[in-house]
């Protein structure tokens, strides 16, 4: 399997406080990517990026930044977590050998705002 | 009308059954299709392209029917390991926008 790793895996904190989550990949994967997944949604992509200090907003961006200073590591920042960021977070990184659209994900994420 | 659609389920399924389940996208102009595999509390991980020709991977079945907008995938005697949610994928208007849809549960029963 790629080596793409997540951390924390589990994260229980309040409204209004700032958290960061990691990706870190040993692939040298040029992109990289964080989704969101909610029960009756699909993955939503909420940023992507596509070389170091390369980045890009996708369709569910609000309340989140980013920022990828090495290859190997992209981070995700809610800057003042909110309730409706309760959510299961995952990386991805891409493209892979199987194509220029497959994407390869991290365990995830499980993030609880309180 | 959501860009990608599935039906949520779930398929409750005898094993060694056979079991088909489709997704609508509403972008003709699409070009890329996926099928993945997501087991409970998982990441998920591709299962197999689909290919505008239809293709075949072991038991599993992938066909794109562009007239009509959906793919679909059909699995061939069914066993208990085959229980997942099996999500879609489509590519949207520029190369990296891939649009999921929510997922099929499939529960395959002894």
């Amino acid at each position: 399997d790629a080596g793409i790793t997540q951390s924390p895996r589990h994260k229980v904190t309040e409204t209004g406080t700032p958290v960061t989550l990691r990706c870190h990949q040993t692939e040298n994967h040029r992109y990289m990517y964080w989704y969101r997944q909610d029960p009756g949604h699909g993955l939503r992509l909420i940023h992507y990026s596509y070389g170091v200090k390369d980045t890009d907003k996708g369709e569910v961006s609000d309340g989140y930044s980013v920022s990828r200073s090495k290859t190997e590591d992209f981070l995700l920042t809610l800057e003042s977590a909110t309730s409706s960021q309760t959510s299961v977070y995952f990386c991805a990184i891409g493209p892979t050998t199987s194509g220029a659209n497959v994407l390869t994900f991290g365990a995830g994420s499980r993030l609880t705002v309180l | 009308r959501k860009e990608v659609e599935q039906d949520p389920g779930p398929f409750n399924v005898p094993e060694g059954a056979t079991v088909a389940f489709n997704c609508t996208y509403s972008n003709s102009a699409s070009q890329s299709f996926f099928w993945y595999r997501q087991d409970c509390r998982k990441e998920p991980k591709l299962l197999m392209s689909v290919y505008s020709s239809g293709n075949e991977d072991g038991r599993f079945t992938a066909q794109l029917n562009r007239a009509s907008q959906y793919i679909s995938l059909l699995i061939r005697d069914s066993k208990l390991s085959d229980s997942a949610t099996y999500l879609c994928v489509v590519n949207g208007d520029s190369n990296y926008q891939l649009i999921w849809g929510a997922g099929t549960k499939l529960i395959i029963k002894p």
